[in-house]
């Protein structure tokens, strides 16, 4: 089955404590991406990826770090995660960028992050 | 439709209504236009998509209307199943922004009343 797949779905932590949130598709996207989810404000990019070895900055990645290594994997790194990084993100990908027809954004299921 | 606030705009139609979903837009240089839903501990789901130079398109039991003039979108969706409850929102994606500039609203949440 096709998917984007995120762990973990909930995690819990303290201040300061490195985390990684990690990704995967399966779909061969080239085109990966991060956002957070907060209420009021809709889906905000963080960091997007739009090949192997490229990544640049979104909206708001102040606070994360991102690596895009293979294809496939895209994980998010808080490297000292604080209290208003408490969110829910999501990780997404596309065969291309946005802009391209036929190429929406696939996105999984969230992970839920409390950090205290 | 769609605004920025603490509190979602909510719709509730009845079982087998259509419903229609509304999205404003500020910036005239938008020129893609794309419909998600949000189901609850999911992520969003493409429904359908627009390009500028579309007034309309529609794709299984759904209709997106472009209306640039008041830079105004809309998503119909005919004959609502309570499958149809979630939170729609519209992304919308700027010329001369580069290949990443999408821009998403903050969602209506739709309630289907059996």
């Amino acid at each position: 089955e096709a998917q984007v797949t995120q762990n973990p779905r909930y995690l819990i932590t303290v201040t300061g404590k490195k985390l990684t949130v990690t990704c995967s598709q399966n779909m061969n996207h080239e085109y990966m991406s991060w956002y957070r989810q907060d209420p009021g404000l809709g889906l905000r990019q963080i960091y997007y990826s739009m090949n192997v070895e490229v990544t640049d900055k979104g909206d708001v990645p102040e606070g994360y770090k991102v690596s895009r290594k293979e294809k496939r994997n895209f994980p998010l790194i808080l490297e000292s995660p604080s209290p208003n990084q408490t969110s829910l993100y999501f990780c997404a990908s596309s065969l291309y960028p946005p802009r391209e027809t036929n190429s929406p954004l696939h996105f999984g299921n969230g992970t839920r992050l409390t950090v205290t | 439709g769609e605004s920025v606030g603490l509190h979602l705009p909510t719709l509730s139609v009845q079982e087998g209504d259509n419903s229609i979903i509304n999205c404003a837009y500020s910036n005239s240089a938008s020129d893609y236009f794309i419909w998600y839903k949000q189901e609850s501990g999911k992520g969003p789901q493409f429904i359908i998509d627009i390009r500028s130079n579309m007034d309309k398109r529609q794709g299984q039991r759904v209709t997106v209307l472009l209306n640039k003039t008041v830079k105004h979108l809309s998503l119909q969706i005919a004959a609502t199943q309570p499958g149809d409850s979630a939170v729609y929102f519209c992304a919308e994606l700027t010329r001369g922004g580069g290949a990443n500039n999408l821009f998403f609203g903050t969602g209506t949440r739709l309630t289907v009343i059996p």
